[in-house]
């Protein structure tokens, strides 16, 4: 297992823009996080599935943000209409009940 | 809010020495910690975790205490190395909100280490 994969590594995107990010977690895990972080801060937590149910988002997951996990398996991560305080690191995660969190590299974002 | 925090920014230690990140909370009942490792352009690393039945546990070189009394964290780090120049954060989670499962992990603000040769 290679660990949880996030792609693209980097997006540059023009404001008003939509833009998609994959998550693909260790294949056993069957929670699967979304987090952003900004220079200098820690992440922050988005939104949660258990399996492809979304039981969490937060408040900072605004209408212009979705995420799915149809299957179980890999997520997305869309944000449409991109503002540019939307660039940010976004993080993937993923767990289960014998191991703990296992973060990606994250996808970072730029909107100019 | 509820928060995690730290009381460092940044710190500096010499090659071989001890160094010491430490961390407040202000959550009464978090009862889990974590302390992550980020390098630049990485996802946080998992280094050492702990629940709050403990107030010690040892890993490779590293050592976490947690004391509830005054809500502090810290991360002991044995005989420095530069490879361990990154930023680390401490994350807690109160496992009886989450109905036994870990997530929605709430980090603090982040200590720069940095290691000098």
């Amino acid at each position: 297992d290679t660990g949880v994969s996030q792609d693209p590594r980097h997006k540059i995107t023009k404001r008003g823009q939509n833009v998609t990010f994959r998550c693909d977690p260790i294949s056993e895990h069957n929670r699967l996080y979304w987090y952003r972080q900004t220079l200098g801060q820690g992440p922050e937590f988005l939104t949660y599935f258990q399996n492809e149910a979304q039981l969490e988002k937060s408040r900072l997951l605004s209408d212009r943000f979705s995420a799915e996990r149809p299957k179980g398996s890999f997520s997305t991560l869309e944000i449409q209409r991109t503002e540019q305080g939307d660039s940010a690191m976004y993080l993937c995660a993923s767990s289960s009940d014998n191991h703990g969190y296992t973060f990606g590299s994250g996808t970072r974002l730029t909107v100019v | 809010g509820e928060s995690v925090g730290l009381h460092l920014p940044t710190l500096s230690v010499q090659e071989g020495d001890n160094s010491i990140i430490n961390c407040a909370y202000s959550n009464s009942a978090s009862d889990y910690f974590i302390w992550y490792k980020q390098e630049s352009g990485k996802g946080p690393q998992f280094i050492i975790d702990i629940r709050s039945n403990m107030d010690k546990r040892q890993g490779q070189r590293v050592t976490v205490l947690l004391n509830k009394t005054v809500k502090h964290l810290s991360l002991q780090i044995a005989a420095t190395q530069p490879g361990d120049s990154a930023v680390y954060f401490c994350a807690e989670n109160d496992l009886n909100r989450s109905g036994g499962s870990n997530y929605k992990l709430t980090f603090g603000k982040g200590t720069l280490l940095t290691v000098n040769p």
